[in-house]
């Protein structure tokens, strides 16, 4: 059973809207959280890392929040650019040793001009 | 800049052939990373190191070996290659302060195929 699953699978925006990426997840003890950004064919980038219940970040036009009582974190992306167009992928870390991580599988997210 | 650089980009190889996929770093970071990506199952941890002469097995280690000869390189061992072992692999390092607090940078992937 996969144990970080992200919605939707895929989504496609106009430039300038904004969207919303879920990521619910299972893993246990959920320590700290990550979301990732890939580019096709390029590493992953980190964006953001929630630690608490109930916490938000905010990373320019990303912004993020966890409920760790529901196991369930957004991804908020504000005035979509063209360059937004990547894989989001959600990690959920287990505990303080950070080889252990849990990926999603991502969203794809396709902005148009 | 951290950097993390993977080679080579791709690779195509033969069942029951050696491959060596190789990871540099030049951020000082004592965490190396080796996953591989698969449509549908996300990231897996295959084997990381703590430092130059360890490695440790990760999720998925069967028919990998690992190899940390200095703090800057981290390679990835296929002795016997399978098909079944064609996929993107990604090289991270980790500057090791742990858990939330470890920052990681990935490298861009290699490509392998096993025919």
């Amino acid at each position: 059973k996969t144990q970080v699953e992200q919605s939707p699978q895929s989504l496609v925006v106009r430039q300038g809207e904004n969207c919303v990426l879920q990521c619910n997840y299972s893993v246990t003890p959920d320590n700290h959280l990550r979301w990732f950004k890939q580019d096709t064919g390029k590493g992953l980038v980190s964006l953001t890392v929630l630690v608490h219940e109930n916490d938000k970040t905010s990373n320019g036009r990303y912004s993020a929040t966890l409920d760790k009582d529901a196991k369930h974190s957004t991804l908020h992306i504000t005035a979509t650019l063209l360059d937004d167009t990547a894989t989001y992928i959600c990690v959920v870390g287990a505990n303080t040793n950070t080889g252990k991580l849990t990926f999603g599988d991502g969203t794809v997210l396709t902005v148009k001009p | 800049e951290a950097a993390v650089t993977q080679s080579p980009r791709n690779k195509v190889a033969v069942t029951g052939g050696k491959v060596t996929l190789s990871c540099n770093q030049t951020n000082n970071h004592n965490n190396m990373y080796w996953y591989r990506q698969d449509t549908g199952h996300g990231l897996r941890l295959i084997h990381y190191s703590y430092g130059a002469g360890s490695t440790e097995k990760g999720d998925i280690p069967d028919g990998y070996k690992a190899s940390r000869p200095s703090q800057e390189n981290f390679s990835l061992i296929l002795e016997l290659a399978t098909p079944s072992q064609t996929s993107v692999y990604f090289c991270a390092s980790g500057d090791g302060t742990g858990g939330a607090a470890e920052t990681l940078y990935f490298g861009s992937g290699t490509r392998l195929t096993v025919l």
